[in-house]
């Protein structure tokens, strides 16, 4: 168990909605971190939020936001979603510190139909 | 940029015999290197890493890295393979030395057949 929990850890809807995914990380971790992994595209990050505030941002379409909450938790908002999107989504967190290892959470896998 | 390359989608080895997985990277300043590990519907486990130090690094299930700057590698071994260790491995390496995000090689499939 890494200490990282991600909620739900399945999803199906249909295109066009709007979903939510959530993540709690390890204790004491500041920063979370937002992949996406799909047959074709790998491990692609979308974004980090360091202590609430966004740090870096990957490819990350707009229809797609996140935000950290002041308890550390992150959700990662997905809004008219199409069948593309459809893909296994990770949250990782990381402790501060010079090559701090980031742990992953077992993932949410949306299947948009 | 910095990034990794796993030049193999795919590595078969007989169970009992050494496994490497193969990865390369190219960095700018020096290079913090990861290995993970994901079996089939689960999350990436933390294998190892590479900071500073000895080259030859020991991680989790007797796995262990050999970091080689000379020809920028940071290959995966393990002496003797098991059938439960067949899954799919990625190297990774961070794009910035205090928290950056982890940029990660496409993966390669590990098959170990009794």
């Amino acid at each position: 168990d890494s200490g990282v929990t991600q909620t739900p850890k399945h999803l199906i809807t249909a295109t066009g909605q709007r979903v939510t995914l959530r993540c709690s990380p390890r204790s004491g971790d500041l920063s979370v971190y937002w992949y996406q992994q799909s047959l074709d595209q790998g491990l692609q990050f979308l974004i980090q939020y360091y202590n609430g505030e966004e740090r870096a941002k990957g490819n990350i379409l707009e229809r797609f936001s996140a935000q950290q909450f002041p308890d550390l938790h992150s959700e990662l908002n997905l809004s008219s979603l199409e069948l593309g999107d459809s893909a296994l989504y990770f949250c990782a967190s990381s402790p501060t510190g010079q090559g701090a290892s980031a742990f992953f959470g077992q993932g949410t896998r949306l299947t948009v139909v | 940029a910095q990034s990794v390359a796993q030049p193999e989608d795919q590595v078969n080895v007989a169970e009992g015999n050494p496994l490497t997985v193969k990865c390369t990277y190219s960095v700018s300043g020096n290079p913090y290197l990861f290995w993970y590990v994901q079996y089939p519907n689960r999350g990436l486990q933390f294998l190892l890493k590479y900071i500073t130090g000895d080259n030859l690094v020991k991680g989790s299930y007797g796995f262990e890295a050999e970091f080689n700057k000379s020809q920028t590698s940071f290959h995966l071994k393990k002496p003797s393979a098991l059938v439960s260790d067949s899954a799919l491995y990625f190297c990774a390496v961070r794009d910035s030395p205090n928290g950056g995000k982890l940029i990660f090689g496409q993966g390669t499939e590990l098959s170990v057949k009794p």
